[in-house]
């Protein structure tokens, strides 16, 4: 089952314009994480988040995390055409400091930015 | 540096057909993974590895068997292929820093079977 569910399946934004995704989850983690998939292509890192952490920032993306909503939101701020892509949470579960790369995704947001 | 390196990029299978979709990773990273994602799905752990010799399973292994006898490779085998293991796969690699766990993706294997 997948532990992470995203808000909204698809977001088309104009250039400029800030966009904004969220993520919930069901059961407890160590960190979240938000990865871009562009069209064909695999998966990069965008930034994580510790459960202890509330905020990070990272460029032009602001990552919140509340643990008693089990939610998580990714901001980008002043979007270019170049963010199109697919974004994703993913939520680590591993328990104490060492992750083994075992993560559960949510089914991604679409993001269409038009020029 | 190459990163995770995945092959083939695109292969069609038949039903009852093996393969084996290899991935390796130059980074000497000690964890390992492969992923399939299916649309609407999001991305699903089939097998990782925490290093040589060691191997366990995810959230959907049954089809698939792994083996891990170097750092680098993790190839992921398709024993009797179905037309639910259509799907693209992903091979990631992982080490643990002061900062967290960042996880490299190879570019995906698309694979159909028919």
């Amino acid at each position: 089952s997948q532990q992470g569910e995203e808000d909204p399946q698809a977001l088309s934004i104009q250039e400029g314009e800030n966009a904004t995704m969220n993520c919930s989850y069901k059961t407890s983690i160590n960190n979240l994480q938000w990865y871009r998939q562009n069209s064909g292509r695999g998966l990069v890192h965008l930034i994580l988040i510790r459960s202890n952490e509330r905020e990070k920032h990272s460029g032009r993306l602001r990552v919140t995390l509340d643990t008693s909503k089990k939610s998580s939101s990714l901001l980008i701020t002043a979007s270019r055409a170049a963010d199109t892509a697919s974004y994703f949470c993913a939520t680590d579960l591993t328990a104490g400091g060492t992750s083994y790369g075992k993560l559960t995704f949510g089914q991604g947001t679409i993001l269409t930015v038009h020029p | 540096n190459a990163g995770v390196t995945q092959t083939p990029k695109f292969q069609v299978l038949k039903t009852g057909q093996s393969m084996t979709l290899q991935c390796a990773q130059d980074m000497n990273h000690e964890y390992m993974s492969w992923y399939r994602q299916d649309p609407g799905m999001g991305l699903r752990l089939i097998h990782y590895s925490v290093g040589a010799g060691i191997t366990d399973q995810g959230e959907v292994p049954n089809g698939y068997n792994v083996s891990r006898s170097t750092t680098e490779d993790f190839p992921l085998r398709l024993l009797s292929a179905a037309p639910s293991q259509t799907s693209v796969y992903f091979c990631a690699s992982s080490y643990f820093g002061v900062a967290g766990n960042t996880i490299y993706f190879g570019e995906g294997s698309w694979l159909t079977v028919v």
